[in-house]
């Protein structure tokens, strides 16, 4: 069966700060889809990134950076030098391809950017 | 831009009530899917359906049937809704080329 764990539900910080969002997931399959959505206060899911299970590359995107790490079956999102719009729910999620690309969602990290 | 829309953001309905929830997407996918959002619990999937009249029980089926007559549209069903249906409503469609899914506004159903 497939997991994802969000430890985090809260967070809180100041502008500028950098904060980073943990995920765990699990599953047995080899090939798997981890994705980051945002749901800012408007309610609409913001899909941020995908990325295959073969690809442990690290990515990057102007203020955002994710860390994929397959040995601790993690894959933690990273955001630098906040701001107040990066207020939102965030979501991590898993799809398995053979199970018909359903994500399984982590609970979600509430972060609270304080100006 | 792929587009998917759901016929109500809000909704309120009282128990006992039969609920249909629309869901329409624009991009031709194959994929569709119910998720149900609750506070902590992050998105729950109730329904997923992979083709016109396919449909297959997510998570969470119990008390929610779904049709999908045409591809791009795809209804969620509270039979007889009731309180603990009270929550959020999210629609996702994806394509079977690409993993990953795109989600409409949601619908904030409540149940009195």
């Amino acid at each position: 069966a497939q997991k994802v764990t969000q430890a985090q539900t809260e967070i809180s910080v100041v502008e500028k700060e950098d904060v980073t969002l943990d995920c765990v997931y699990e599953t047995r399959d080899t090939t798997y889809y981890l994705f980051w959505y945002k749901q800012p206060p408007s309610g609409e899911l913001v899909f941020l990134i995908r990325r295959n299970s073969f690809d442990e590359q690290n990515e990057i995107s102007g203020r955002y950076s994710w860390n994929f790490q397959k040995s601790t079956s993690s894959f933690n999102f990273t955001i630098t030098a906040s701001q107040v719009v990066d207020s939102a729910v965030y979501f991590c999620a898993l799809s398995v391809a053979e199970y018909g690309n359903k994500l399984v969602f982590g609970a979600g990290t509430i972060l609270r950017v304080k100006s | 831009d792929v587009k998917v829309t759901q016929s109500s953001r809000y909704l309120v309905k009282r128990t006992g009530e039969k609920v249909f929830l629309e869901c329409v997407q624009d991009m031709d996918h194959e994929n569709m899917f119910w998720y149900r959002q609750d506070p902590g619990l992050g998105l729950r999937l109730i329904y997923f359906s992979y083709d016109v009249k396919m449909k297959e029980k997510g998570d969470i089926p119990e008390g929610y049937s779904v049709s999908r007559e045409k591809k791009e549209r795809f209804s969620l069903i509270l039979e007889s809704a009731s309180t603990n249906q009270t929550s959020m409503y999210l629609c996702a469609s994806s394509s079977i080329a690409r993993t990953g899914a795109y989600f409409g506004p949601g619908t904030r159903l409540t149940v009195t």
